[in-house]
C-alpha cells in the first residue's frame, strides 16, 4: 500500500558528491514537493512541481536542483554535496485541486561526511 | 515573520488525559487550510486533522479535534484519552489558497509529545 516511495532510507555521502534523490509516487497526483526536516525548524520547502517538466523554488532552494521528467517521478539533486545539507529529507505528493490530499514519503536521511 | 508558530518543544502528558498542543498561524488569506501531522519516530508523516477557513465547525477525527479560534489565527491540536502510542513529534501546516495549482504546506517546529504510562 505505499503510495510514496524515496529510493533510500539512509544514504552517507562525501562532501563534494553529486547526490540524487528519487521519489515515486503512484497515485497520479500531479503536484509533488520536496522539504527538508531539521530539528527545531521543523520541515522547509526546497522545491516542488505542479506539473511535469514545470518546477518552482520554495524557501531554501540554494545547493539544490530538481528534476520532473515524468508526472510520478521527482528527483532532488544536490549539485556538490556540503556537511551543512546534512538532513531528513521529504518527499510529499498532492493532487492539484485537493485541498488536504497530502501523502508523504517515509524519508531519507542524509549525511555529508 | 513565522507563519506557523508552535511554543512547546516539548509536552508530557499522563496516559488516559487530554493534551493540547498550541498552534498560531499568520496569513492574509482568507481562504487556507490548516492541518495536523502525527511524525513517530519510524519517520513518516501521518495526516491527523484538517480545517478549513470557511469551515464553521471544529473539525474532529476520533480521539482528534481541532479547536480553531479564527480570530485569534489559532488552530490547537487536541488529542483526548492519550495512549502510549500517541508519543511523536507533531506538526502544525498551513495552505494559503484552496484551491488552485500547487500549494505548499508550510510548517510549525513541531511539538515532541511523550505520554507517560
Amino acid at each position: 500500500d505505499v503510495k510514496v516511495t524515496q529510493s533510500s532510507r539512509y544514504l552517507v555521502k562525501r562532501t563534494g558528491e553529486k547526490v540524487f534523490l528519487e521519489c515515486v509516487q503512484d497515485m497520479d497526483h500531479e503536484n509533488m514537493f520536496w522539504y527538508r526536516q531539521d530539528p527545531g525548524l521543523g520541515l522547509r520547502l526546497i522545491y516542488f512541481s505542479y506539473d511535469v517538466k514545470m518546477k518552482e523554488k520554495g524557501d531554501i532552494p540554494e545547493g539544490y536542483s530538481v528534476s520532473r521528467e515524468k508526472k510520478e517521478r521527482f528527483s532532488l539533486i544536490l549539485e556538490s554535496a556540503s556537511t551543512n545539507q546534512t538532513s531528513m529529507y521529504l518527499c510529499a505528493s498532492s493532487l492539484r485541486d485537493n485541498n488536504y490530499g497530502y501523502t508523504f514519503g517515509s524519508g531519507t536521511r542524509l549525511t555529508v561526511v | 515573520a513565522q507563519k506557523i508558530t508552535q511554543t512547546q518543544p516539548g509536552m508530557f502528558v499522563q496516559e488516559k488525559e487530554a493534551v493540547t498542543l498550541d498552534c498560531t498561524y499568520d496569513t492574509s488569506d482568507q481562504s487556507y487550510g490548516l492541518f495536523w501531522y502525527k511524525q513517530p519516530s519510524s519517520g513518516e508523516m501521518i495526516f491527523l486533522i484538517y480545517q478549513g477557513s470557511y469551515d464553521e465547525q471544529n473539525a474532529t477525527e476520533g480521539r482528534y479535534s481541532l479547536n480553531f479560534q479564527k480570530a485569534r489565527k489559532s488552530a490547537n491540536l487536541v488529542i483526548s484519552a492519550s495512549q502510549l502510542g500517541d508519543s511523536a513529534m507533531y506538526f502544525c501546516a498551513m495552505r494559503e489558497g484552496l484551491f488552485g495549482s500547487a500549494r505548499q504546506l508550510t510548517f510549525g517546529s513541531g511539538t515532541q509529545l511523550t505520554v507517560l504510562p
